[in-house]
C-alpha cells in the first residue's frame, strides 16, 4: 500500500520561503513522477510541479521562477520550495504521485500553509 | 496552456438523481490524459476516473465517463448520499497539467 506523508512550516510571514517534504512509503520510488499540487481555502486545485528519481523536474510557469524541487532517493523522499511567498500562496499543499503520465493516484495528507504578517 | 471549463458550477439534486456534469477543453486532449476527481470536504481528492472513461480502484459503476477531444462528461447514474462532493477535471495531454474550476453537486 503506497503511502505519502507529508510535512513542513504551516505559518509563514511575506517574502519567506515555503518548505514542503513528502516521504513515500510502500513503493518503488523510481518510474513515476512526484508532484505537488496547491489549494487555495475554498478554491479549485493547481498544479506546482513535478519530479522523478533522476532529478528531471516540470513546473507550472506561473510558479517557476519562485519554485525549487529536489529528491532525496536515499530517503524515498521529495521537497518544495517557493520563494517569496506572499497572501495569494496561502493554501493547502498536496503532495502526489502522477500515474501513467496522466493522473494522481496517491495523495499525501495535505498541509495548510498560511501566510501572514 | 489547455483550460478545462467546468459546467454547471454547481448542480442541485437529490439521492436517485441522474448527474451529468461536463468538462470542456480550450484545446484538444488526448483521452488518455483526462481524469476525475471527487473532493469532499476536509478531504484529499479520490480519483475517480482516467483515461475519460476507465474507472479507478474501488470506484462504483454509477460512475462512469466518456467524451473525447475537446468534450469530456462525468455521469453519475443514480446519486447517492455519499456522492454530495465537488468534482475536478483535469489533463496532462500538454504542460503544463491542469484542471477545471470544479463542479459541486449539492443536494436540493
Amino acid at each position: 500500500q503506497v503511502q505519502l506523508q507529508q510535512w513542513g512550516a504551516g505559518l509563514l510571514k511575506p517574502s519567506e520561503t515555503l518548505s514542503l517534504t513528502c516521504a513515500v512509503y510502500g513503493e518503488s520510488f523510481s518510474g513515476y513522477y512526484w508532484n505537488w499540487i496547491r489549494q487555495p481555502p475554498g478554491r479549485g486545485l493547481e498544479w506546482v510541479g513535478e519530479i522523478n528519481h533522476s532529478g528531471s523536474t516540470n513546473y507550472n510557469p506561473s510558479l517557476k521562477s519562485r519554485v525549487t524541487l529536489s529528491v532525496d532517493t536515499s530517503k524515498n523522499q521529495f521537497s518544495l520550495k517557493l520563494t517569496s511567498v506572499t497572501a495569494a500562496d496561502t493554501a493547502v499543499y498536496y503532495c502526489a504521485r502522477l500515474v501513467g503520465a496522466a493522473n494522481f493516484d496517491y495523495w499525501g495528507q495535505g498541509t495548510l500553509v498560511t501566510v501572514s504578517s | 496552456e489547455i483550460v478545462l471549463t467546468q459546467s454547471p458550477g454547481t448542480l442541485s439534486s437529490s439521492p436517485g438523481e441522474r448527474a451529468t456534469l461536463s468538462c470542456r477543453a480550450s484545446q484538444s486532449v488526448s483521452s488518455t490524459y483526462l481524469a476525475w476527481y471527487q473532493q469532499k470536504p476536509g478531504q484529499t481528492p479520490r480519483l475517480l476516473i482516467y483515461g475519460a472513461s476507465n474507472r479507478a480502484t474501488g470506484i462504483p459503476d454509477r460512475f462512469s465517463g466518456s467524451g473525447s477531444g475537446t468534450d469530456f462528461t462525468l455521469t453519475i447514474s443514480r446519486l447517492e448520499p455519499e456522492d454530495f462532493a465537488v468534482y475536478y477535471c483535469q489533463q496532462y495531454g500538454s504542460s503544463p497539467l491542469t484542471f477545471g474550476g470544479g463542479t459541486k453537486v449539492e443536494i436540493k
